[in-house]
């Protein structure tokens, strides 16, 4: 069936650099692409979404980019602190549906 | 505090009994969604209302499985004769739109001994 999955279960950066978090997915009529946070306990905090008429959208210290020719999503964070640190997941749908379909996360470590 | 809210965050229950929660959405987000999470993987999606019509299930929703939105606000979660398969954090979230951003609540975790 359609999925999304992630390249890396677990990304290791130094405070203050930067961090990229990629994303695969398979679903071709995927239109609506986000990023989620989530901390210990909590539950998944959006970060960042993104349309697939966009390759790229800027937030505060990160930014989503979107290839839709090769399917590949990614999250970059810059001046990664270790407020940072969480599992991070990306979530796509597509105008078929309703809800998102998550993939099974990235976690971030932040090392001081 | 205007996020959405689930009730209670934890609830230890003892296999076969029955359990319910609760999700109250934000405010004038009309689109409710329950996902189900365990350790290490993504949610995932198990049902979705728009108002109080509950328009899909997902075929994780099993019979044992039943959600209501009665009046369009707050809904309920509840697992009869749970077994320890249930065990999952259960999380709500809310959108304004078909296509805007999914907030969620802080989940409930369930453990079924």
């Amino acid at each position: 069936g359609e999925s999304v999955g992630l390249h890396l279960p677990t990304l290791s950066v130094q405070e203050g650099d930067n961090s990229i978090i990629n994303c695969a997915y398979s679903n071709s009529a995927s239109d609506y692409f986000i990023w989620y946070k989530q901390e210990s306990g909590k539950g998944p905090q959006f970060i960042i979404d993104i349309r697939s008429n966009m390759d790229k959208r800027q937030g505060q210290r990160v930014t989503v980019l979107l290839n839709k020719t090769v399917k590949h999503l990614s999250l970059q964070i810059a001046a990664t602190q270790p407020g940072d640190s969480a599992v991070y997941f990306c979530a796509e749908k597509d105008t078929g549906r309703r809800a998102l379909t998550f993939g099974s996360g990235t976690r971030l470590q932040v090392q001081p | 505090d205007t996020g959405v809210s689930q009730n209670p965050r934890h609830k230890i229950t003892k296999r076969g009994q029955n359990v319910t929660f609760r999700c109250d959405p934000i405010s004038e987000h009309n689109r409710l969604y329950w996902y189900r999470q365990t350790l290490g993987q993504g949610p995932e999606f198990l049902t979705y209302f728009q108002n109080e019509a509950q328009l899909e299930k997902s075929r994780l929703l099993s019979d044992r499985f039943s959600a209501e939105r009665p009046k369009g606000s707050f809904s309920t979660l509840e697992i009869q004769r749970t077994e320890q398969g249930d065990s999952a954090m259960y999380l709500c979230a809310s959108t304004r739109g078909l296509d805007t951003e999914a907030f969620f609540g802080q989940g409930t975790r369930l453990t079924v001994v």
